[in-house]
């Protein structure tokens, strides 16, 4: 199974700011790979997929990046309802995966 | 507008079932994968299992292999997982959701969530 690293696995930071939150595939996944975001009680929802395309809907101060084994996670100017769970997930192989999560607090 | 509306669940004891469903609208499922995703205390979030357009693929993570069945009703355009032999790890909160068109992987429509408790 392909193993996924997020790091840091939680953050504080203030409105306003740059954050990037990095991803790391065990293996080469080419750009197969998503971002999600969760809140309590809610269901995750998707920002990012094929490592760098915004879903619809999904405000422009996020954004993706990397391919192959390293990817990065980029939020620019933090909002408060940025505040939630971010995981990443690999596309490339069954079983899909998924990483640990990182938890950031506003 | 598209929703996925999730039902079942609930308390089993170790070595009982369960059936979950996921009710599509606002689109034909038999258009796209559709997958269960689990959130589980001790694993976060985790692949289970998925199913192609017209029901002849289907994939699972090992843990589950043997013991859970995806299926889907076109006609009734809703997707289900059939759990047996339930364990305490499996535990969690089973959410249904939309493999993206074109991407089939990366899931873009998430049901709501359903808790399922395993334990004696």
């Amino acid at each position: 199974d392909i193993q996924m690293t997020q790091s840091p696995s939680s953050v504080s930071a203030s409105v306003g700011v740059r954050l990037s939150i990095t991803c790391q595939a065990s293996r080469d996944i080419d750009n197969w790979l998503a971002w999600y975001h969760q809140t309590p009680g809610k269901a995750p929802k998707l920002l990012i997929f094929a490592a760098s395309n915004l879903q619809h809907g999904v405000p422009s101060r996020f954004s993706g990046s990397g391919s192959g084994t390293h990817f990065t996670l980029t939020i620019s100017g933090l909002q408060t309802e940025d505040s939630g769970t971010y995981f990443c997930q690999q596309a490339h192989s069954f079983p899909l995966t998924f990483g640990g999560g990182t938890t950031v607090e506003i | 507008e598209v929703h996925l509306v999730q039902a079942g669940g609930g308390l089993v004891q170790p070595g009982g079932s369960l059936r979950l469903s996921c009710a599509v609208s606002g689109f034909s499922s038999n258009h796209y994968w559709m997958h269960w995703v689990r959130l589980t205390p001790g694993k976060g979030l985790e692949w289970v299992a998925n199913i192609n357009q017209d029901g002849s693929e289907k994939y699972y993570v090992d843990s589950v292999e043997g013991r859970f069945t995806i299926s889907r009703d076109i006609a009734k355009n809703s997707l289900f997982l059939q759990m047996d032999s339930l364990r305490a790890e499996d535990t969690g909160v089973f959410y249904c959701a939309r493999g993206r068109a074109g991407f089939s992987r990366q899931l873009d429509i998430w049901g709501q969530g359903t808790l399922v408790s395993v334990s004696s």
